[in-house]
C-alpha cells in the first residue's frame, strides 16, 4: 500500500513567487493534515481537512497560505507570495477516520521549502 | 509557553546503556499521548502510544502521569539504530495534534 506521499520534496524559490506543494494521503483515510516545521523549532499544525471540509485551520500562519482539498483526495498548499520566513519543511499526514482513534499520524518525507 | 515541552538534548550514550525522555504538557484537555521518532531528514513515524496504566513495547516503555501532566520514555539497551529525534506528541479537542520540539539522541558504540 502506498504512503502518504508529498511533491515537489524540494522547492527553492524567491520571495514573492508562488508556490504549491501536492499531497495524496493514504487511500481511504478521511483525515488530511498539513504541519510545517521551521528549522530548530518544532512542528506546528497547520490545519486539518475531513474528506473536502476544512475542519480545523487555525494554524495557518495568514491568508498568504490557501489549502485545498477538491473531493476529498488529494490537497494542495499554496503560498502566495512567498516570503523568507516561509521557509521549512511542510509536512503532510493523513489518518483514517472517527472510528479508528488511534492516532496515528502517516507522515509523508515532507517538501522543503527555501524562499531567497 | 510551549504547550508540549521536552529537553532537546542532545542525549548522548553509549551503545547498551539505559536512556529516559521526559516531557510535560500544559493543556490539561489533552487526552492522548505519542512518542513519535524522527530519522534525519526524515519523516516522524509513530513509536508508540502512551497510556496511564504504562506500557512496554520492546526495550521500550512509556508512562502517563495525568496528575503531573508528565510524559517519560524509557529506552533500554540502546542500539546504535535508536539514534534519532523523539517527538513528545499530544492530542486534544478531537484530532488536533501537538508536538513537542524533539530531544535529540546519539548512541555511540
Amino acid at each position: 500500500e502506498a504512503g502518504v506521499t508529498q511533491f515537489p520534496s524540494h522547492s527553492v524559490i524567491e520571495k514573492g513567487q508562488t508556490v504549491t506543494l501536492r499531497c495524496d494521503p493514504i487511500s481511504g483515510h478521511d483525515n488530511l493534515y498539513w504541519y510545517r516545521r521551521v528549522m530548530g523549532k518544532e512542528i506546528k499544525f497547520l490545519l486539518h481537512f475531513v474528506k473536502e471540509s476544512k475542519q480545523d485551520e487555525s494554524g495557518m500562519p495568514n491568508n498568504r497560505f490557501l489549502a485545498e482539498r477538491t473531493g476529498g483526495t488529494y490537497s494542495t498548499l499554496k503560498v502566495q507570495p512567498a516570503e523568507l520566513e516561509d521557509s521549512g519543511v511542510y509536512f503532510c499526514a493523513s489518518s483514517q477516520g472517527e472510528r479508528f482513534r488511534t492516532g496515528e499520524l502517516f507522515f509523508g518525507e515532507g517538501s522543503r521549502l527555501t524562499v531567497l | 509557553r510551549k504547550e508540549v515541552e521536552q529537553d532537546p538534548g542532545p542525549f548522548n550514550v553509549p551503545e547498551g546503556a539505559t536512556v529516559a525522555f521526559n516531557c510535560t504538557y500544559s493543556n490539561s484537555a489533552s487526552q492522548s499521548f505519542f512518542w513519535y521518532r524522527q530519522d534525519c531528514r526524515k519523516e516522524p513515524k509513530l513509536l508508540m502510544s502512551v497510556y496511564s496504566s504504562g506500557n512496554e513495547d520492546g526495550r521500550f516503555t512509556a508512562q502517563l502521569n495525568r496528575a503531573s501532566q508528565y510524559i517519560s520514555l524509557l529506552i533500554r539497551d540502546s542500539k546504535l539504530s535508536d539514534s534519532a529525534t523523539y517527538l513528545c506528541v499530544a492530542r486534544r479537542g478531537g484530532f488536533k495534534t501537538i508536538f513537542g520540539a524533539g530531544t535529540r539522541l546519539f548512541v555511540k558504540a
